[in-house]
């Protein structure tokens, strides 16, 4: 069974341009979420899509967003980067959003913002 | 963002002992916690869980306890290999079908 992917591993981009990062889940998993891995912030947790819906939403400003499609499959977009989102991007899947389900992470996806 | 902490500590382990990694959660009210492991490079791997209305649960080579009075989670590793050498996160949820919060992690280095 293939795990997660993320696509495109590594992005370079200049401050004020913007990103879409794609993440295609587990097959038959249902749930994704997204985080931010940062070695001043740590991991910390974007939003959650379930079933094209989003349940949940972390603590970051409007230029982070996000969707699911009806294949479950995820993209994230950053619009007018700023040089403080330069991060790791990971994207996590699991089988349905009743929260003791495995999460299992993809690789992410590196972004450094010139 | 919302953060947990800046610090990252870090525990060094002779091959063959046993490690402790500790965790203090924020939320008394959290529900559920789990324990993952990250090696450079590669996202973070799910490890052991526990529901807080259980204060052990073994997995292979690894326990995981849970003291809700003091709000405090441990992973044990028996018999620690290099290969256990990585980054380990604890992390919480409130409810099933909350956002997850993780630690600051703790840098696990295995000496052979």
């Amino acid at each position: 069974k293939a795990g997660v992917t993320q696509t495109p591993r590594y992005l370079i981009k200049t401050r004020g341009q913007q990103v879409t990062l794609s993440c295609s889940p587990i097959s038959g998993h249902r749930s994704v979420s997204w985080y931010q891995q940062t070695p001043g912030q740590g991991l910390q947790f974007l939003f959650e899509y379930f079933s094209e819906t989003q349940r949940n939403k972390g603590n970051f400003p409007g230029r982070f967003s996000g969707r699911q499609f009806s294949n479950s499959r995820s993209e994230m977009n950053v619009s007018t980067l700023e040089l403080g989102d330069s991060a790791l991007y990971l994207c996590a899947s699991s089988r349905d959003s009743l929260g003791t389900d495995t999460q299992y992470f993809g690789p992410g996806t590196r972004l450094t913002v010139l | 963002g919302e953060s947990v902490g800046l610090h990252l500590p870090t525990l060094s382990v002779q091959e063959g002992d046993n490690s402790i990694i500790n965790c203090a959660y924020s939320n008394s009210a959290s529900d559920y916690f789990i324990w993952y492991k990250q090696e450079s490079g590669k996202g973070p791997q799910f490890i052991i869980d526990i529901r807080s209305n259980m204060d052990k649960r073994q997995g292979q080579r690894v326990t995981v306890l849970l003291n809700k009075t003091v709000k405090h989670l441990s992973l044990q590793i028996a018999a620690t290999q290099p290969g256990d050498s990585a980054v380990y996160f604890c992390a919480e949820k409130k409810t099933s079908y909350d956002k997850v919060i993780f630690g600051p992690g703790t840098s696990l280095s295995v000496i052979p």
